[in-house]
């Protein structure tokens, strides 16, 4: 039979503004979580990551905000940009468990020029 | 550019087949890991290695094997293919020691394998 895709949230904003994206993890023992950017054809590129001693960390546009009381992440793009459309992953590695990452199911995120 | 190289891109083959696809981390990088990626199961940790040993085992089939050499590049063979194994096939390398965790991992572009 036909495989069903998984059903993406999405996200669409226009040029130049903020985006946010969201992410629900699923263990409270996790913690180091990583995002990803995945373009169509490619692999998942690294963004920023965050270890648990921390709520907040920036990088360049990007800022990642973390909340341990509800297991929630955010991933903000600041100024949306048309190569910002991509898929975007969290990653959560739970502690002993060694280097092992569980990923979200992505978030498509499209830039109206 | 992260570094890794998977080839080949595509392959298509037919079921029962078997393939081998191949990995090479980035330089330096001691790990290497595999994932699957389909479009009802999103990517699924495969298999790790670590330095030519398996270091972790997550959803791969029985049909499935990996192996690390000593020039540190992956190999991972598909056998008995079956029409649901049609997925991209991604190999991620990271740094450091063998109970080193919390590092980030990164991806080549994977092989797309589809099956007829």
């Amino acid at each position: 039979g036909e495989s069903v895709g998984l059903h993406l949230p999405t996200l669409s904003v226009q040029e130049g503004d903020n985006s946010i994206i969201n992410c629900a993890y699923s263990n409270s023992a996790s913690d180091y979580f990583i995002w990803y950017k995945q373009e169509s054809g490619k692999g998942p590129q690294f963004i920023i990551d965050i270890r648990s001693n921390m709520d907040k960390r920036q990088g360049q546009r990007v800022t990642v905000l973390l909340n341990k009381t509800v297991k929630h992440l955010s991933l903000q793009i600041a100024a949306t940009q048309p190569g910002d459309s991509a898929v975007y992953f969290c990653a959560e590695n739970m502690k002993d468990t060694g280097n092992q990452f569980y990923f979200g199911t992505g978030t498509s995120l499209t830039v109206i020029p | 550019d992260s570094g890794v190289t998977q080839t080949p891109k595509h392959l298509i083959t037919a079921t029962g087949q078997r393939v081998t696809l191949r990995c090479s981390p980035r330089s330096g990088d001691l790990s290497v890991y595999w994932y699957q990626q389909s479009l009802d199961q999103g990517l699924q940790f495969l298999i790790q290695y670590y330095n030519g040993e398996e270091r972790a085992k997550g959803n791969i089939l029985e049909r499935f094997s990996a192996q690390q050499f000593p020039d540190l590049h992956s190999e991972l063979n598909l056998s008995s293919l079956e029409l649901g194994d049609s997925a991209l096939y991604f190999c991620a390398s990271s740094v450091g020691s063998r109970d080193t965790v919390n590092q980030p991992q990164h991806f080549g572009d994977g092989t797309r394998l589809s099956i007829l």
